[in-house]
């Protein structure tokens, strides 16, 4: 298996909504990242896990908060959401997150999510 | 913060030409990535670069590793519709930039192909 599953493909939500955003991989990889990407922009990186626990935090606002609850599985819980944080939200696993070893992620499809 | 300058910003071509695209930097970079998006899909890697100097090639594309580890080109050949999407080059910073193992995404080269 090489791929890397997320669920829902798309979410429509109110701004008082909970939902939450779902990411899997089954490569063993062990470290698992959110990005959030904007039409034609690239990737912007919101959260890194690196064995489970959260390594970077890019002064992603508490409206999003990211859950690892094992090594194959990646949430993003969302709540009080605004307008502008519309995007579609990929996620991304690597073998490894160590400063010396190279990362290649692979990244899932996203979730195209729409904040009415 | 760290940003990578990739260029052009879009082409438009016609089909059987060749696409050259590049990425540089002011930081070295120990790692080099390419990868690809199409509209509604995550970005997929076409090719990584390890080494300065380094060239690798995969099928029609063709990408290289700057001697200065501060810059990357992608090249493709002969280019079909499918061709088609968001070229993004991303960069891995030296452990030296206390960033190391964050990879720095390009700006993104869009590519249209004309049958």
């Amino acid at each position: 298996d090489t791929e890397v599953t997320q669920t829902p493909k798309h979410l429509v939500m109110g701004m008082t909504n909970k939902k939450s955003l779902k990411c899997e991989q089954h490569m063993g990889h062990r470290a698992m990242y959110w990005y959030k990407q904007k039409a034609k922009k690239p990737p912007e990186l919101m959260f890194v896990y690196s064995y489970e626990k959260l390594s970077i935090n890019e002064s992603v606002p508490s409206r999003f908060s990211p859950e690892c609850p094992n090594s194959s599985l990646l949430n993003l819980h969302l709540h009080a959401l605004q307008p502008e944080d519309s995007a579609l939200y990929l996620c991304a696993s690597s073998l490894r997150d160590r400063p010396s070893g190279a990362n290649v992620l692979t990244f899932g499809a996203g979730s195209r999510l729409t904040v009415l | 913060g760290q940003q990578l300058n990739q260029s052009p910003q879009s082409m438009f071509i016609q089909e059987g030409e060749d696409v050259s695209m590049n990425c540089t930097s002011s930081s070295i970079f120990n790692t080099w990535l390419w990868y690809k998006q199409d509209p509604g899909e995550g970005p997929v890697l076409l090719i990584a670069l390890y080494k300065a100097g380094e060239l690798t090639s995969n099928g029609r594309l063709t990408a290289q590793f700057g001697i200065t580890r501060k810059d990357s080109f992608l090249n493709i050949s002969a280019s079909i519709p499918s061709d088609v999407g968001i070229y993004f080059c991303a960069g891995q910073l030296t452990l030296v930039d206390n960033q190391g193992g964050k990879l720095i995404f390009g700006q993104g080269t869009e590519l249209s192909v004309k049958p």
